[in-house]
């Protein structure tokens, strides 16, 4: 079965800092990783997805990510934040012979003035 | 313009009542979805379904059912909602095909039994 654990459930940053956002999966066989935003009242958006193309994903907004399999992580990073940044951000996972994603517990972030 | 719709957004009903939450797609996709969301936990996968006429539990139990007669419309129906059945529903869905799709969810629907 697959997991994902996101550290911290809450993450402030000064507008203007770095924004990094932690997730870790657990599967057995290759991953697909995705990172989802959800700003309030609602659904999820994508961010960016890695499916076994490059290890480096860019995404919508100025977020990237990195997939790095030898520490099982899918941190998500963006170079300066902005006050728009705040909301709760999804990672999730999935696997090709698999039918369904598994989501982390999200985190909230809050980008301060 | 390709979309994913729920209906009610927000629901207040009493207990014992039968309600059905709408979910609605225009983009054509064959696999729809159902997640209960609750605060400071994972998306819980409570139905999906893979085609017209498909349809599964997901992990978490669940008293509610759906149903698949159209590929664009999957409604989720709980016969006699209770106050435990307080929640966020997102319906989503997402192409057929690998699992590396993403899924498109709808904008939610925020229930609330009394």
């Amino acid at each position: 079965a697959q997991s994902v654990t996101q550290l911290g459930s809450h993450v402030s940053v000064s507008e203007g800092a770095l924004v990094l956002l932690r997730c870790n999966y657990s599967s057995s066989v290759p991953p697909y990783l995705f990172w989802y935003v959800q700003y309030p009242n609602q659904g999820l958006q994508l961010l960016l997805k890695y499916t076994s193309a490059a290890t480096l994903v860019k995404g919508i907004n100025g977020f990237e990510a990195e997939f790095k399999k030898s520490e099982t992580s899918f941190h998500l990073t963006k170079p300066s934040a902005h006050m728009s940044d705040a909301a709760e951000y999804f990672c999730a996972v999935t696997v090709n012979t698999g039918n369904q994603f598994y989501f982390g517990t999200g985190t909230s972030l809050t980008v301060i003035p | 313009e390709a979309d994913i719709y729920q209906t009610p957004r927000y629901l207040v009903i009493g207990t014992g009542k039968k309600i059905t939450l709408e979910c609605s797609q225009t983009m054509g996709h064959d696999k729809m979805y159902w997640y209960q969301q609750d605060p400071g936990m994972e998306l819980h996968l409570i139905h999906y379904s893979y085609g017209v006429n498909s349809t599964e539990k997901g992990d978490l139990s669940s008293e509610s059912t759906v149903s698949r007669i159209r590929t664009e419309h999957f409604p989720l129906t709980l016969e006699s909602a209770r106050p435990s059945h307080t929640s966020q529903y997102l319906c989503a869905s997402s192409a057929g095909g690998g699992s590396y799709n993403e899924q498109f969810f709808g904008p939610g629907t925020r229930l609330t039994v009394l």
